[in-house]
């Protein structure tokens, strides 16, 4: 089976403006996080998506949102963007009925 | 909520055992889990225990997990210049019900000496 799939793989924009990664899961995954990964705050957790619903979602403001399609490929969008939204973007989806989660490349955005 | 230590680095020469070690703080953690993240990667799962285990064995990686001491440690055999990397631990709280949100620690970079 094809691993999790991110695009596109490195993004540079500048402050204000908007952002939209997405994220293809392994097939027949249903569940798909997202994580933002920075040296000073490690891995923190955005949000959870199953079967299109936001199960959980994470301690960031509101100019992160996400989404998941019918097909289970999710996208999260960050708006206005700021110098300290800089970081790697990481998707990871997970079988159902499975505690084990699998991670893509990432996304690395630089915000000028 | 739960909270995951690693120490930040470790340097070995090739050829001899590395340990990284890694303290949790909810006992009622069920899921115990090692990734590796090599540069410009996203994390690669190594291996994971469940919490009714004390030790796994997969190749050259070694689980032990000391649920008293809420410590877990990935030994790695014979270690090569390729498991250069950043390695994570993850704790999945059992009292996160439904919810997957694994909390993550800070990673322990791992420097092999040829």
């Amino acid at each position: 089976k094809a691993g999790v799939t991110q695009t596109p793989r490195y993004l540079i924009k500048t402050r204000g403006q908007q952002v939209t990664l997405s994220c293809s899961p392994i097939s027949g995954h249903r569940s798909v996080s997202w994580y933002q990964q920075t040296p000073g705050q490690g891995l923190q957790f955005l949000f959870e998506y199953f079967s299109e619903t936001q199960r959980n979602k994470g301690n960031f403001p509101g100019r992160f949102s996400g989404r998941q399609f019918s097909n289970s490929r999710s996208e999260m969008n960050v708006s206005t963007l700021e110098l300290g939204d800089s970081a790697l973007y990481l998707c990871a989806s997970r079988p159902e009925y499975q505690e084990t989660q699998y991670f893509g490349p990432g996304t690395r955005l630089l915000v000028l | 909520g739960e909270d995951v230590e690693q120490s930040l680095f470790l340097s070995v020469r090739e050829g001899d055992s590395s340990v990284i070690n890694c303290t949790y703080t909810d006992s009622s953690s069920t899921y115990l889990y090692w990734y590796k993240q090599e540069p410009g990667a996203g994390l690669q799962l190594l291996t994971y225990i469940f919490s009714n285990m004390d030790m796994k064995q997969d190749q050259r990686l070694t689980v032990l997990l000391n649920k008293k001491d809420k410590h877990l440690s990935l030994r790695i055999a014979d270690t090569q210049t390729g498991d250069s990397a950043i390695y994570f631990c993850a704790a999945l709280s059992g009292a996160s019900g439904g919810s997957y949100i694994p909390t993550f620690g800070r990673g322990t970079s791992l420097i092999v000496h040829p």
